[in-house]
């Protein structure tokens, strides 16, 4: 039979309106987040990213920010459009042992703009 | 500038087979690492690997494998399938291994074990 699949946590706006997409992460010692959109059919795609030195970074109607003391990122969106609409995954590169790296990514957001 | 190639893009391939799927970095990129995606576990990292070493590893079985060669060009291997590897398998190139410097992932294989 099937298997039971993530329950994707889905946020639905308004075309035009602000979204913000939220996300917590595990690992203290986490020194850098990526925000990734992937649509249907696609690989991740890269949105914005952010160091664990800076609690706040923007780009091109995105804004991402992170707070450490709770663990916690969010991506806010300005001005949300149809092509926005896609699964929203943030990601966390977790050190392991010297210079290797791996991401731990979250569960992913389904955000659906309506028009 | 060519972005991450994966090849093939599907497979169907039957219980017991095996599979080698295949990713080409960016150019200049020495860092590849791949990712298991399904709909009940998520994105799951596998193992990375730079400059022909395998520097990381997820929790999977040993049936499990990869290498790089010495033009970055990456191959994972699944031995002895099994229904449950039905996935989208990523790869995900970056100029040195991810940290700062930020990872490109591909558009995936889709595997289909039956």
């Amino acid at each position: 039979g099937e298997s039971v699949g993530l329950h994707l946590p889905t946020l639905s706006v308004q075309e035009g309106d602000n979204s913000i997409i939220n996300c917590a992460y595990s690992n203290s010692a986490s020194d850098y987040f990526i925000w990734y959109k992937q649509e249907s059919g696609k690989g991740p795609q890269f949105i914005i990213d952010i160091r664990s030195n800076m609690d706040k970074r923007q780009g091109q109607r995105v804004t991402v920010l992170l707070n450490k003391t709770v663990k916690h990122l969010s991506l806010q969106i300005a001005a949300t459009q149809p092509g926005d609409s896609a699964v929203y995954f943030c990601a966390e590169n977790m050190k392991s042992g010297g210079a290797t790296n791996k991401l731990i990514f979250g569960t992913g957001t389904l955000l659906a703009v309506q028009p | 500038k060519a972005g991450v190639t994966q090849t093939p893009r599907y497979l169907i391939k039957t219980r017991g087979q095996q599979v080698t799927l295949s990713c080409s970095p960016i150019s200049g990129h020495r860092s590849v690492s791949w990712y298991q995606q399904t709909p009940g576990q998520g994105l799951q990292f596998l193992f990375e690997y730079f400059s022909e070493t395998q520097r990381n590893k997820g929790n999977f079985p040993g049936r499990f494998s990869g290498r790089q060669f010495s033009n970055s060009r990456s191959e994972m291997n699944v031995s002895t399938l099994e229904l449950g590897d039905s996935a989208l398998y990523l790869c995900a190139s970056s100029s040195y291994g991810g940290g700062n410097y930020g990872y490109t992932f591909g558009s995936g294989t889709r595997l289909t074990v039956v």
